[in-house]
């Protein structure tokens, strides 16, 4: 059972231009959000997160939106920059789970010159 | 730099064998996690440890286990290797692995091969 679902595994944008990377969730416990990106041969590092009383969270060139109802979540770059390749994770937890976190697949974002 | 330690990097052994994946977690961090990523798969959890005792536990095999020494690092321990536990292991720490708004420090992965 995925919980944590990013349905496109690779987005492709100019330089400039905005990156969208979206994340939808089935538990309804889950009360915080966070996305991760990942360099190749590295780990993920964290990037952004957003409680669930929210429904934005800016830091940046990137926002964060909620939308609890929907149940899904968007990452918002802009602009994008050729230095954002990489692949990025939308991750969630829930209080009675403790510091546990639940990803996604991930999804390639490719940002062309 | 994460300050999270995996060792070793890479990993080459055979069907039927057995490993041990090592992690030290950030100075002051109290909880390790082991996430498992396979091809086109996420980051699939697999066990938490904080101060010493198991606290979560995820989609892990009977075949693996783990324990948090009292230093705070942790091994993961492969047994009966298959073809299908070829995948990178991640260990991540975090300060108190109690809290929803934590965020967790990950180390750079074992990239096991089993042949």
């Amino acid at each position: 059972d995925q919980q944590v679902k990013q349905n496109s595994p690779s987005l492709s944008v100019q330089e400039g231009r905005i990156s969208i990377l979206n994340c939808d969730y089935t538990n309804s416990m889950f009360d915080y959000f966070l996305w991760y990106k990942k360099y190749p041969a590295e780990g993920p590092t964290f990037l952004i997160s957003i409680s669930s009383i929210k429904d934005k969270n800016e830091d940046g060139r990137f926002t964060v939106f909620l939308n609890k109802s929907a149940k899904h979540l968007s990452l918002h770059i802009v602009p994008s920059q050729p230095g954002d390749s990489a692949v990025y994770f939308c991750a969630a937890s829930a209080r009675n789970q403790g510091g546990k976190l639940i990803f996604g697949q991930g999804t390639e974002l490719s940002v062309k010159p | 730099d994460s300050g999270v330690t995996q060792t070793p990097k890479h990993l080459i052994t055979a069907t039927g064998q057995r490993v041990t994946l090592r992690c030290s977690p950030r100075s002051g961090d109290l909880s390790v996690y082991w996430y498992q990523q396979s091809l086109d798969q996420g980051l699939q959890f697999l066990i938490q440890y904080y101060n010493g005792e198991e606290r979560a536990k995820g989609n892990i095999l009977e075949r693996f286990s783990a324990q948090q020494f009292p230093d705070l690092h942790s091994e993961l321990n492969l047994s009966s290797l298959e073809l299908g536990d070829s995948a990178l292991y991640f260990c991540a720490s975090s300060t108190r692995g109690q809290a929803t708004n934590e965020k967790l420090f990950f180390g750079s992965g074992t990239q096991l091969s089993v042949l």
